[in-house]
């Protein structure tokens, strides 16, 4: 089944212990995303990758870091957690249509809370 | 900021009533879609429209599409209790590895 899978689902963990939430895609797809989604702010884009190794800043990127060392897999990872960055994560992929177009698949998201 | 802003934030009908959400945006696009999301669920892709197109239908759904105005509306028709969602607008620039949601209109739809 073509999916995006993001660990973990659900996460409490306290300011400043370093995080990791994985990201894997098993659809080929070039572009990768990882999106946060708070009440009232709709979804703000904070990191995205166009391809292995290119990695570029989205809207919200202060305190997130990124890599993209695989095309199928793109951790987000969060060096000093803080409480403001308690939120609903979601990854993404896609691949450009002729068009251009950019259709994504997201994953299932994960809650974070930092206290 | 956001690129894209929904219109009305919160919409509540009765089953079998259509639906309709608007969509603004602020810069030239390449294309425009619209997503659904269950609560607390990942983001499913609905139907795409091209910035050179002005309308799509895709069974229920019929998207239209103004770029002189820099908006969008989604009509659901014939509304359903399973309908009830949070719907977004996307809009991709040139750049297309960037996507940006606005901020959603949460639909009700009462049985």
């Amino acid at each position: 089944e073509a999916q995006v899978t993001q660990n973990p689902r659900y996460l409490i963990t306290v300011t400043g212990k370093k995080l990791t939430v994985t990201c894997s895609q098993n659809m080929n797809h070039e572009y990768m995303s990882w999106y946060r989604q708070d009440p009232g702010l709709g979804l703000r884009q904070i990191y995205y990758s166009m391809n292995v190794e290119v990695t570029d800043k989205g809207d919200v990127p202060e305190g997130y870091k990124v890599s993209r060392k695989e095309k199928r897999n793109f951790p987000l990872i969060l060096e000093s957690p803080s409480p403001n960055q308690t939120s609903l994560y979601f990854c993404a992929s896609s691949s450009p249509t002729p068009s251009g177009a950019n259709v994504l698949t997201f994953g299932a998201g994960s809650r974070l809370t930092v206290l | 900021s956001q690129q894209g802003e929904e219109d009305p934030q919160a919409l509540s009908i009765q089953e079998g009533e259509n639906a309709t959400m608007n969509c603004s945006y602020k810069t030239s696009i390449n294309n425009l879609q619209w997503y659904r999301q269950n609560s607390g669920r990942g983001l499913v892709h609905l139907i795409l429209i091209r910035s050179n197109e002005r309308e799509k239908h895709s069974g229920r759904l019929r998207v239209t599409l103004d770029t002189s105005k820099k908006s969008s509306s989604l009509l659901i028709t014939a509304s359903r209790a399973a309908d009830t969602a949070s719907y977004f607008c996307a809009t991709d620039a040139l750049n297309a590895g960037k996507s940006t949601f606005g901020d959603g209109t949460t639909l009700t739809v009462k049985p």
